[in-house]
């Protein structure tokens, strides 16, 4: 059981390239989401989606797209890389059982991304 | 505002116990505390949650101010491998409040 897996895990871009990030999940989980950690920070949500063919803007979503066309995969797309977007980003995916409030997340190792 | 506050580092000795506060003062009802602890280079690791009961799990306890304004995560005894940064968060119905702000750096010291 893999759990969320994360890909790439490590990427170079030069400014205004484009890119995916690719998060897959095989716990069946309905809710998926996208952070973004910088240093010293803590994480901040950039999209998150609550079942296939849904997505919804979280705190920090300029510059970033996002997809979920099946239920364990949620891509994340930087259509034109700015330096500024050099992080590290997390996926994670949860449960619906209940409220929502009251499932854990599970989250994936990172995908560390250097913009130039 | 769905931010907690909780101490930006704290020092134990191995093999004691570790508490670990968080501040969270403007809790609503149906808000849930979920303590999250994230080791060197690897994501987020769920630790535990709770709403207004103490909760205990393999990992940690959790201990809730009876007026939800703050609470605890206990380590009974902690080792090396608990040398990480964790994370004390509200979670409540809005999917996009959710904030992990910049956690208590723990270092376990042999």
């Amino acid at each position: 059981n893999a759990g969320v897996t994360q890909t790439p895990k490590f990427r170079v871009l030069k400014t205004g390239q484009s890119m995916t990030l690719l998060c897959a999940q095989d716990m069946n989980h309905e809710y998926m989401y996208w952070y973004r950690q910088d240093p010293g920070m803590g994480l901040r949500l950039i999209h998150y989606s609550v079942g296939e063919g849904t997505t919804a803007k979280g705190e920090v979503p300029d510059g970033y797209n996002v997809s979920r066309l099946k239920k364990q995969n949620f891509l994340l797309g930087l259509e034109s890389a700015a330096p500024s977007q050099t992080s590290v980003y997390f996926c994670a995916s949860s449960y619906v059982q209940g409220r929502h409030s009251n499932q854990p997340q599970h989250f994936g190792d990172g995908t560390r991304l250097s913009i130039l | 505002d769905a931010k907690t506050t909780q101490p930006n580092s704290m020092e134990s000795n191995e093999e004691e116990p570790v508490h670990l506060p968080c501040n969270h003062s403007t809790i609503s009802g149906t808000d849930y505390i979920h303590w999250y602890r994230q080791l060197p280079s690897q994501g987020p690791e769920y630790v535990i949650h709770g709403l207004t009961s103490n909760v205990n799990n393999r990992m940690a306890s959790l201990a809730i101010a009876e007026d939800r304004k703050s609470s605890t995560l206990i380590l009974h005894r902690a080792t090396l491998r608990d040398a990480a940064v964790y994370y004390c968060i509200r979670r409540g119905t809005s999917y996009d409040k959710v904030i992990f702000g910049p956690g208590t750096s723990l270092s376990v010291i042999p």
